[in-house]
């Protein structure tokens, strides 16, 4: 049974591009959620999908954005990449339990 | 605003002994409290979850209490091994609209020496 998964593993880019993150959920699980993680921090929430859409969000802009599709795989996108944006995302997914599964994460740099 | 905190950053021990972490919130009312562990370029993985109905909560060798009156969560790892050095998160939870939305401290660093 596999685990979350997240591609890409590494990422650079400049600032003011766009970038796509991908994760694909445990099986059985219907919920995804996304968290960025700056270094020496715990994990931030940025939001939460359930049947392909968006049940809560965190503090975060609308450079952040993110979709959920039938399968319930999920994206992140990030829009105009700020050099703060730098950070590990990841990505976990949760079925009828309160607990959550996480993928390995994305690590971004942004120049 | 909601606040966490974990005890120091880092917590150094020798192998054997017992391992005890600390998780306290302000401006807070979780219906239950998670902690999870993390190792180094990883994604965290899930250790216990405590209700807010219940006092302590525990396996094998990880005991986990709950004292919403203090607003403290306590973290013990028993018998310590140099395997369990990762660092550990707590991570309150509303639940009811909150549900799924976890909100995590900053995380201990745990090292066991041999």
């Amino acid at each position: 049974d596999a685990g979350v998964t997240q591609s890409p593993t590494h990422l650079i880019k400049t600032r003011g591009q766009q970038v796509t993150l991908r994760c694909s959920p445990k099986s059985g699980h219907d919920t995804v959620s996304w968290y960025q993680q700056a270094l020496g921090q715990g994990p931030q929430f940025i939001f939460q999908y359930y049947e392909e859409e968006e049940r809560q969000r965190g503090n975060f802009p609308d450079r952040f954005s993110g979709h959920q599709f039938p399968n319930y795989s999920s994206e992140l996108n990030v829009n105009a990449l700020l050099l703060g944006d730098s950070a590990l995302y990841l990505c976990a997914s949760s079925g009828t339990g309160t607990e959550q599964y996480f993928g390995p994460g994305t690590r971004l740099t942004v120049t | 605003s909601q606040k966490i905190e974990q005890n120091s950053e880092a917590l150094n021990i020798q192998e054997g002994k017992t391992a005890t972490l600390t998780c306290n919130y302000t401006n807070y009312s979780p219906a239950y409290l998670q902690w999870y562990r993390q190792d180094p370029g990883r994604g965290p993985v899930f250790l216990l979850l405590i209700r807010e109905n219940e006092k302590e909560k525990r396996k094998e060798r990880l005991k986990v209490t709950f004292d919403t009156t203090l607003k403290q969560s306590l973290f013990h790892i028993t018998a310590s091994q140099p395997a369990d050095s990762a660092t550990y998160l707590c991570a309150p939870n509303a639940g009811g609209t909150s549900y799924g939305k976890l909100t995590f401290g900053q995380g201990t660093i745990l090292t066991v020496h041999p």
